[in-house]
Protein backbone atom coordinates (compact mmCIF):
# COMPACT_ATOMS: atom_id res chain seq x y z
CA UNK A 1 0.00 0.00 0.00
CA UNK A 2 1.11 3.70 -0.41
CA UNK A 3 1.61 5.14 3.28
CA UNK A 4 3.10 9.23 4.05
CA UNK A 5 4.76 9.02 7.68
CA UNK A 6 5.03 12.31 9.40
CA UNK A 7 5.48 12.96 12.88
CA UNK A 8 2.19 13.74 14.43
CA UNK A 9 3.22 16.89 16.58
CA UNK A 10 6.91 18.94 17.05
CA UNK A 11 7.23 21.71 19.46
CA UNK A 12 9.63 24.23 18.96
CA UNK A 13 10.93 28.24 20.50
CA UNK A 14 10.47 31.23 18.79
CA UNK A 15 13.83 32.55 16.66
CA UNK A 16 14.82 29.08 17.10
CA UNK A 17 15.22 26.23 13.53
CA UNK A 18 12.68 22.95 13.10
CA UNK A 19 12.70 20.11 11.08
CA UNK A 20 10.13 18.40 10.11
CA UNK A 21 10.47 15.13 8.29
CA UNK A 22 8.64 12.85 5.64
CA UNK A 23 8.70 9.33 4.83
CA UNK A 24 6.73 8.38 2.62
CA UNK A 25 6.35 4.39 0.51
CA UNK A 26 4.31 5.39 -2.73
CA UNK A 27 3.64 3.58 -6.44
CA UNK A 28 6.21 5.65 -8.42
CA UNK A 29 6.96 9.16 -7.92
CA UNK A 30 6.34 12.48 -9.64
CA UNK A 31 6.76 15.07 -7.18
CA UNK A 32 6.43 15.70 -3.15
CA UNK A 33 4.50 19.05 -1.84
CA UNK A 34 4.30 20.53 1.49
CA UNK A 35 1.47 22.67 2.55
CA UNK A 36 0.99 24.53 5.52
CA UNK A 37 -2.75 24.83 7.99
CA UNK A 38 -3.66 26.97 9.78
CA UNK A 39 -6.05 26.21 12.23
CA UNK A 40 -9.75 26.47 10.81
CA UNK A 41 -8.26 27.49 7.69
CA UNK A 42 -7.68 25.80 4.28
CA UNK A 43 -4.01 24.38 3.23
CA UNK A 44 -1.84 26.72 1.38
CA UNK A 45 1.00 25.68 -0.87
CA UNK A 46 4.54 25.79 0.39
CA UNK A 47 6.94 23.84 -1.87
CA UNK A 48 7.60 21.58 -4.16
CA UNK A 49 10.63 18.56 -4.88
CA UNK A 50 10.97 16.81 -7.50
CA UNK A 51 14.57 16.55 -7.89
CA UNK A 52 17.03 15.27 -5.47
CA UNK A 53 18.53 18.15 -3.36
CA UNK A 54 17.23 21.27 -1.45
CA UNK A 55 15.27 24.12 -2.30
CA UNK A 56 15.26 27.10 -0.82
CA UNK A 57 12.64 29.86 -0.09
CA UNK A 58 13.36 32.70 2.23
CA UNK A 59 12.81 30.88 6.18
CA UNK A 60 11.66 27.75 4.31
CA UNK A 61 13.39 24.97 2.80
CA UNK A 62 12.82 21.67 1.69
CA UNK A 63 15.10 18.32 1.01
CA UNK A 64 14.61 15.18 -1.25
CA UNK A 65 15.87 12.11 -1.12
CA UNK A 66 14.53 9.37 -3.59
CA UNK A 67 16.59 7.06 -3.25
CA UNK A 68 15.68 7.05 0.62
CA UNK A 69 11.95 7.81 -0.15
CA UNK A 70 12.33 11.15 2.42
CA UNK A 71 11.81 14.71 2.74
CA UNK A 72 11.85 17.23 5.01
CA UNK A 73 10.70 20.63 5.35
CA UNK A 74 13.37 22.94 7.63
CA UNK A 75 11.70 26.70 9.34
CA UNK A 76 14.63 28.55 10.47
CA UNK A 77 14.12 32.00 12.58
CA UNK A 78 10.54 30.61 13.62
CA UNK A 79 7.65 33.39 14.33
CA UNK A 80 4.65 32.72 16.34
CA UNK A 81 2.45 33.15 12.94
CA UNK A 82 4.32 29.28 12.12
CA UNK A 83 2.10 27.20 14.56
CA UNK A 84 -0.13 25.54 11.89
CA UNK A 85 0.09 22.26 10.94
CA UNK A 86 2.58 21.01 7.90
CA UNK A 87 1.00 18.68 5.22
CA UNK A 88 3.34 16.32 2.99
CA UNK A 89 2.25 14.97 -0.38
CA UNK A 90 3.69 12.69 -3.17
CA UNK A 91 2.41 12.42 -6.49
CA UNK A 92 2.44 8.49 -7.59
CA UNK A 93 2.92 7.20 -10.77
CA UNK A 94 -0.72 8.17 -11.85
CA UNK A 95 0.05 11.50 -10.46
CA UNK A 96 -2.71 10.87 -7.65
CA UNK A 97 -1.57 12.74 -4.40
CA UNK A 98 -0.63 10.63 -1.84
CA UNK A 99 -1.11 13.07 1.27
CA UNK A 100 0.20 12.10 5.28
CA UNK A 101 -1.98 13.47 8.31
CA UNK A 102 -0.20 16.40 9.12
CA UNK A 103 2.71 17.59 11.65
CA UNK A 104 0.94 19.87 14.28
CA UNK A 105 4.24 22.57 15.46
CA UNK A 106 3.62 24.71 18.50
CA UNK A 107 5.83 27.52 18.60
CA UNK A 108 6.72 28.46 22.32
CA UNK A 109 7.70 32.52 23.18
CA UNK B 1 -13.80 34.87 -8.70
CA UNK B 2 -9.41 35.12 -7.70
CA UNK B 3 -9.64 31.84 -5.54
CA UNK B 4 -11.63 28.26 -5.26
CA UNK B 5 -15.42 29.07 -3.65
CA UNK B 6 -17.23 27.13 -1.35
CA UNK B 7 -20.37 27.54 0.08
CA UNK B 8 -22.13 27.39 2.48
CA UNK B 9 -18.90 27.89 4.45
CA UNK B 10 -21.38 26.05 7.70
CA UNK B 11 -24.11 23.27 7.28
CA UNK B 12 -26.09 22.00 10.32
CA UNK B 13 -28.41 19.29 9.30
CA UNK B 14 -30.22 16.46 10.87
CA UNK B 15 -29.30 12.66 11.05
CA UNK B 16 -30.77 11.06 7.64
CA UNK B 17 -31.27 14.70 5.78
CA UNK B 18 -29.38 15.05 2.10
CA UNK B 19 -26.61 17.92 1.82
CA UNK B 20 -25.39 19.24 -0.97
CA UNK B 21 -21.72 21.17 -0.84
CA UNK B 22 -21.03 23.30 -3.46
CA UNK B 23 -17.46 24.55 -5.44
CA UNK B 24 -16.65 26.99 -7.58
CA UNK B 25 -13.18 26.58 -8.69
CA UNK B 26 -10.69 29.29 -10.28
CA UNK B 27 -11.43 29.88 -13.91
CA UNK B 28 -9.70 27.95 -16.24
CA UNK B 29 -8.71 25.61 -13.75
CA UNK B 30 -9.14 21.73 -14.90
CA UNK B 31 -7.98 19.55 -12.33
CA UNK B 32 -10.73 20.05 -9.17
CA UNK B 33 -10.47 17.75 -5.63
CA UNK B 34 -12.56 16.71 -3.03
CA UNK B 35 -11.26 16.04 0.54
CA UNK B 36 -12.80 15.52 3.69
CA UNK B 37 -10.81 16.82 6.68
CA UNK B 38 -12.13 15.22 10.31
CA UNK B 39 -10.93 17.12 13.26
CA UNK B 40 -7.43 17.46 13.67
CA UNK B 41 -6.48 14.96 10.64
CA UNK B 42 -4.86 14.92 7.63
CA UNK B 43 -6.86 15.51 4.17
CA UNK B 44 -9.16 11.97 3.12
CA UNK B 45 -9.37 11.94 -1.02
CA UNK B 46 -13.33 11.23 -1.78
CA UNK B 47 -13.04 12.13 -5.53
CA UNK B 48 -11.23 13.72 -8.40
CA UNK B 49 -12.40 15.39 -11.86
CA UNK B 50 -10.00 16.35 -14.95
CA UNK B 51 -11.24 17.85 -17.79
CA UNK B 52 -13.58 15.89 -19.51
CA UNK B 53 -12.41 12.33 -18.23
CA UNK B 54 -14.29 10.09 -16.31
CA UNK B 55 -13.70 10.93 -12.44
CA UNK B 56 -12.01 8.83 -10.56
CA UNK B 57 -14.33 8.02 -7.70
CA UNK B 58 -11.69 5.76 -5.61
CA UNK B 59 -11.86 7.85 -2.47
CA UNK B 60 -16.13 8.03 -1.65
CA UNK B 61 -16.54 6.59 1.40
CA UNK B 62 -20.41 5.20 0.82
CA UNK B 63 -22.85 5.36 -1.94
CA UNK B 64 -24.61 7.81 -0.16
CA UNK B 65 -21.92 9.96 -1.49
CA UNK B 66 -21.62 11.51 -4.95
CA UNK B 67 -20.28 13.99 -6.75
CA UNK B 68 -21.00 15.73 -10.19
CA UNK B 69 -19.02 18.97 -11.83
CA UNK B 70 -20.63 20.74 -14.94
CA UNK B 71 -17.97 21.18 -17.35
CA UNK B 72 -14.74 22.85 -15.85
CA UNK B 73 -16.91 24.53 -13.59
CA UNK B 74 -18.92 24.11 -10.57
CA UNK B 75 -18.80 20.71 -8.96
CA UNK B 76 -21.16 19.58 -6.22
CA UNK B 77 -20.62 16.70 -3.92
CA UNK B 78 -23.76 15.41 -2.40
CA UNK B 79 -24.18 13.54 0.76
CA UNK B 80 -27.68 11.55 1.42
CA UNK B 81 -28.97 9.96 4.50
CA UNK B 82 -26.19 12.07 6.24
CA UNK B 83 -25.02 10.21 9.42
CA UNK B 84 -22.99 11.58 12.48
CA UNK B 85 -19.87 10.29 11.03
CA UNK B 86 -19.96 12.66 8.08
CA UNK B 87 -19.22 15.65 10.39
CA UNK B 88 -16.57 16.82 8.81
CA UNK B 89 -14.69 19.59 6.73
CA UNK B 90 -14.98 19.00 3.32
CA UNK B 91 -12.57 20.94 1.29
CA UNK B 92 -12.40 21.36 -2.71
CA UNK B 93 -9.39 22.32 -4.65
CA UNK B 94 -8.44 22.96 -7.99
CA UNK B 95 -5.09 22.94 -10.01
CA UNK B 96 -4.58 24.16 -13.36
CA UNK B 97 -3.07 21.03 -14.88
CA UNK B 98 -2.94 17.97 -13.05
CA UNK B 99 0.25 16.59 -15.01
CA UNK B 100 1.89 19.84 -15.33
CA UNK B 101 5.13 19.87 -13.93
CA UNK B 102 4.65 21.40 -10.94
CA UNK B 103 1.17 21.77 -10.23
CA UNK B 104 -0.22 22.92 -7.10
CA UNK B 105 -3.30 22.65 -5.51
CA UNK B 106 -5.45 26.10 -4.62
CA UNK B 107 -7.96 24.99 -1.99
CA UNK B 108 -11.47 26.32 -0.83
CA UNK B 109 -12.09 27.65 2.79
CA UNK B 110 -14.08 24.38 2.92
CA UNK B 111 -17.71 23.53 4.25
CA UNK B 112 -17.66 22.60 8.16
CA UNK B 113 -20.32 20.09 8.10
CA UNK B 114 -22.23 19.09 11.35
CA UNK B 115 -24.63 16.29 11.51
CA UNK B 116 -26.80 15.82 14.61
Amino acid sequence: GQNIDQPTEMTATEGAIVQINCTYQTSGFNGLFWYQQHAGEAPTFLSYNVLDGLEEKGRFSSFLSRSKGYSYLLLKELQMKDSASYLCAVRDWNYQLIWGAGTKLIIKP
Amino acid sequence: GAGVSQSPSNKVTEKGKDVELRCDPISGHTALYWYRQRLGQGLEFLIYFQGNSAPDKSGLPSDRFSAERTGESVSTLTIQRTQQEDSAVYLCASSPDVQGANEKLFFGSGTQLSVL
